[in-house]
């Protein structure tokens, strides 16, 4: 079984900062099927990026995923007070779980 | 609009049952693999089990098998969750979700609560 390791916990940060989010993976795991949410309080999650570097619909071109094989990275390139939430990397694909990582908080500083 | 909705949660004893659904509007579910996912409170996402379009491919999560039954109904355009042997841990939010290959979990409902406590 595949197992996600985010970090850091949580992040620090004011707006208009960078944010730098990574996902490592147990075993090595496809390009295409690295997905990371985001999710806001009392509110469901939101597909941001998925197959590793692509925005989902909707989602702004400050939020930008790079990586492969074990090692993923979420980048947020100047913080807006919106994007202070919760984010999962998740991989999917043919072998299952479909494991989540534990999450990182962005919170303001 | 575009929605998924889970129904079904609510409070039971340790070792009880319950049946959750999730009905979709302004989209069909035929055509997509679905998914549950859960978060315990305070905590992060857990996936619990994923069913194809045809229902052929089953696939759970360890600490569910044999006691979680996922199942669909096109016809319907719903999915289901029969819960049994429900332990504490249980107790969390319950999200559906489409899986929209290759994009992830496009779609998700609101979520339902189920609390398992004496």
């Amino acid at each position: 079984e595949i197992v996600l390791t985010q970090s850091p916990g949580t992040l620090s940060l004011s707006p208009g900062e960078r944010a730098t989010l990574s996902c490592r993976a147990s075993q090595s795991v496809s390009s295409s099927y690295l997905i990371w949410y985001q999710q806001k309080p009392g509110q469901a999650p939101r597909l941001l990026i998925y197959g590793t570097s692509n925005r989902a619909t909707g989602i702004p071109d400050r939020f930008s995923g790079s990586g492969s094989g074990t090692d993923f990275t979420l980048t947020i390139s100047r913080l807006e007070p919106e994007d202070f939430a919760v984010y999962y990397c998740q991989k999917y694909g043919s072998s299952p779980p479909w494991t989540f990582g534990q999450g990182t908080k962005v919170e303001i500083k | 609009e575009v929605q998924l909705v889970e129904s079904g949660g609510g409070l039971v004893q340790p070792g009880g049952s319950l049946r959750l659904s999730c009905a979709a509007s302004g989209l069909t579910i035929s055509g997509f693999s679905m998914n549950w996912v859960r978060q315990a409170p305070g905590k992060g996402l857990e996936w619990v089990a994923v069913i194809s379009h045809s229902s052929r491919t089953i696939y759970s999560v360890d600490s569910v098998k044999g006691r979680f039954t996922i199942s669909r109904d096109n016809a319907k355009n719903s999915l289901y969750l029969q819960m049994n042997s429900l332990r504490a841990d249980d107790t969390a939010v319950y999200y559906c979700a489409r899986e929209n290959v290759p994009s992830g979990m496009d779609v998700w409902g609101q979520g339902t609560t189920v609390t398992v406590s004496s």
